[in-house]
């Protein structure tokens, strides 16, 4: 059984624009939210997390906004720049740190 | 200078051979893990270890085998290979294990074949 599920698998959006990504889970006892952004050929590195304490984390132009209720989140890039084009994985973790990670969303932002 | 290194960046085997893959981290922290990613399985946890302690395991087979000789060494050892464990393996760490503020670092991963 999946733990998170992200969608869409890829977005595409123009340069300017506000992407959305969407992230689920099913474990209720999961209580940190990273997303990780992955460039081709690199490692992934955390851009911004979130704690169930907070229904919303902003980071610049990223924001989470946190939904515990329906068990949802969603990052959303606003003013989305070309260099913001990665695969953007959400993952959750326990007090054990182990952390399960969504299948991705591929963005790419057209100039 | 590169705070978690990982040997080697690329490394093709052979069917049925053992190989191991190398993990160094810098960074002082207390913990680390291992991670797959493959195209069908994105990005999937297998081990973590806390203080040199193996403490979660979540990889069904135990031809997986990793091996600390070092608070900051994580090595992953695999026997027997098989095509289907062609994937890049990714060496994390973090400041230790379950702490409220515990980022994980990955490593630039070590990409395996298997012929």
């Amino acid at each position: 059984q999946q733990q998170v599920r992200q969608s869409p698998q890829s977005l595409t959006v123009w340069e300017g624009e506000t992407a959305i990504l969407n992230c689920s889970y099913e474990d209720s006892t999961f209580d940190y939210f990273p997303w990780y952004w992955q460039f081709p050929r690199e490692s992934p590195a955390l851009l911004i997390a979130i704690r169930p304490v907070s229904n919303k984390k902003e980071d610049g132009r990223f924001t989470i906004f946190f939904n515990k209720r329906e068990k949802k989140l969603s990052l959303h890039i606003t003013d989305s720049q070309p260099g913001d084009s990665a695969t953007y994985f959400c993952a959750a973790t326990s007090n054990y740190n182990v952390l399960y990670f969504g299948s991705g969303t591929k963005l790419t932002v057209e100039p | 200078d590169p705070k978690i290194i990982q040997k080697p960046k690329y490394l093709v085997a052979v069917t049925g051979s053992e190989k191991i893959l190398i993990c160094e981290q810098y960074l002082g922290h207390n913990a680390m893990y291992w991670y797959r990613q493959s195209a069908k399985k994105p990005l999937e946890f297998m081990f973590s270890y806390s203080y040199q302690k193996l403490m979660d395991n979540q990889t069904a087979s135990s031809r997986f085998q990793p091996q600390s000789s070092k608070k900051n060494h994580l090595d992953l050892q695999i026997t027997a290979l098989k095509p289907d464990d062609s994937a890049t393996y990714f060496c994390a760490s973090s400041q230790d294990r379950g702490g409220l503020q515990d980022t994980q670092y990955f490593g630039p991963g070590t990409r395996l074949l298997v012929l």
